[in-house]
């Protein structure tokens, strides 16, 4: 079975100290994403890798950064997080050919 | 546990009865779909996953119906258990190069003893 591993689960920050939430897994997928989830709004793409050194935006990328130095860790990189970054953050991965993707158990973000 | 939606569909059912959870997609080019079970504190975990040239599939417990014609997507969970109780979520996948998923809104399935 698929294992994601986020770290760390629960964060709360002030507004404008960089942060970073790490993503890693053990399947040597190629393919990690990004996702938030926020309340009547569902799971949001931020961004996602196709491979090592490849990434790109998904839909909600303001705010946000990301590297895939090696296949297995994709960490989330908020340069200056501020309150509406306030949320539960989710990476998922999927394994080239398929689509079915796989998350992690979340990161919960607060920003004061 | 972590709140996942303050005001979502809620749809209560007793232990041992079929569970019918519905969802309506966006995009009549999407060819995936998929639905996921989110339980308070964890991230969404796969259920079932259906293909646009499919339009029934079933698993352990678990049947996918997919109507493309009205964009219709219904999950249905046979002999509920208590254990069923989260947050399910639809998901679509559109046939471009960053395959990213659309979800849904989710509906809260409740199982009463």
């Amino acid at each position: 079975e698929a294992q994601v591993t986020q770290n760390p689960r629960y964060l709360i920050t002030v507004t404008g100290k960089k942060l970073t939430v790490t993503c890693s897994q053990n399947m040597n997928h190629e393919y990690m994403s990004w996702y938030r989830q926020d309340p009547g709004l569902g799971l949001r793409q931020i961004y996602y890798s196709m491979n090592v050194e490849v990434t790109d935006k998904g839909d909600v990328p303001e705010g946000y950064k990301v590297s895939r130095k090696e296949k297995r860790n994709f960490p989330l990189i908020l340069e200056s997080p501020s309150p509406n970054q306030t949320s539960l953050y989710f990476c998922a991965i999927r394994n080239r050919g398929t689509d079915t993707q796989y998350f992690g158990p979340g990161t919960r973000l607060t920003v004061l | 546990g972590e709140s996942v939606g303050l005001h979502l569909p809620t749809l209560s059912v007793q232990e041992g009865d079929n569970s019918i959870i519905n969802c309506a997609y966006s995009n009549s080019a999407s060819d995936y779909f998929i639905w996921y079970k989110q339980e308070s504190g964890k991230g969404p975990q796969f259920i079932i996953d259906i293909r646009s040239n499919m339009d029934k599939r079933q698993g352990q417990r678990v049947t996918v119906l997919l109507n493309k014609t009205v964009k219709h997507l219904s999950l249905q969970i046979a002999a509920t258990q208590p254990g069923d109780s989260a947050v399910y979520f639809c998901a679509e996948n559109v046939g471009t190069g960053r395959r990213a998923l659309t979800f849904g809104s989710g509906t809260r399935l409740q199982v009463q003893p």
